[in-house]
């Protein structure tokens, strides 16, 4: 079956732009989770999404960045006023649930570049 | 909160050579463990998993992973590893309870020589 789709897979930006990341899950998966990787660093937890419940925003840098996710599928990661640290890949997964060490399943990414 | 720890983050082999790459974590409670790979050119995908029973386990292309509770350790292991395994492995931890939210060790890049 499809799975985890991501778009735009790369963009570039002037600074001080802002920009939509997209991400449509796998059917059925009610877990959805944001993280970026930065060129030499590990996946860094961005935003996380389960279900009708409010979503677990701990990991967002700055209040630059927000996320929303409508009718429980589609989320779009919107980055505002962007700066030349945002420069990362960012990365979508979604699971069939939270719990039981249900595996991560992950889009290829958006590659977003800041000049 | 939990952390991982990959000490390795740079590994060269020659095909047929042992692997073995380090997982660390600190978290209080009971956790799920993971480890995923990346290969060139695709997306992070499961390589193995272990949350409760055999803390040997074992996962796909040959890899196993043995669960030490009292090291906090998760170490991957291939006895003989392939040109093909050239790839980016990561580590993750995540609570058994709360929120799930797994978190990444830095990864270790793997290239493997014909």
């Amino acid at each position: 079956g499809a799975g985890v789709s991501q778009s735009p897979s790369n963009k570039v930006t002037e600074k001080g732009k802002d920009v939509e990341l997209r991400c449509d899950p796998i059917s059925g998966h009610t877990a959805l989770y944001w993280y970026r990787q930065s060129l030499g660093q590990g996946l860094e937890f961005l935003i996380y999404f389960q279900g009708n419940s409010a979503p677990d925003k701990s990991g967002l840098p700055s209040d630059r960045f927000s996320a929303e996710r409508t009718g429980g599928s589609v989320s779009t990661l919107t980055i505002q006023r962007t700066q030349q640290e945002d420069s990362a890949v960012y990365l979508c997964a979604s699971s069939q649930s939270r719990g039981r060490g249900s595996p991560l399943h992950f889009g290829n990414g958006t590659r977003l570049t800041v000049t | 909160a939990q952390s991982v720890s990959q000490h390795n983050h740079h590994v060269i082999l020659s095909e047929a050579a042992s692997l073995e790459l380090g997982c660390n974590y600190s978290y209080g409670g009971t956790v799920n463990l993971f480890w995923y790979v990346q290969y060139p050119g695709q997306h992070l995908q499961l390589l193995l998993k272990y949350f409760s029973g055999d803390p040997l386990v074992k996962g796909i292309k040959g890899f196993e992973a043995e669960f030490i509770k009292s090291k906090f350790s998760f170490n991957l292991r291939k006895p003989s590893v392939q040109w093909s395994d050239t790839a980016e492995y990561f580590c993750a931890v995540s609570p058994s309870g709360g929120s799930y939210i797994p978190t990444f060790g830095r990864g270790t890049s793997l290239i493997v020589h014909p």
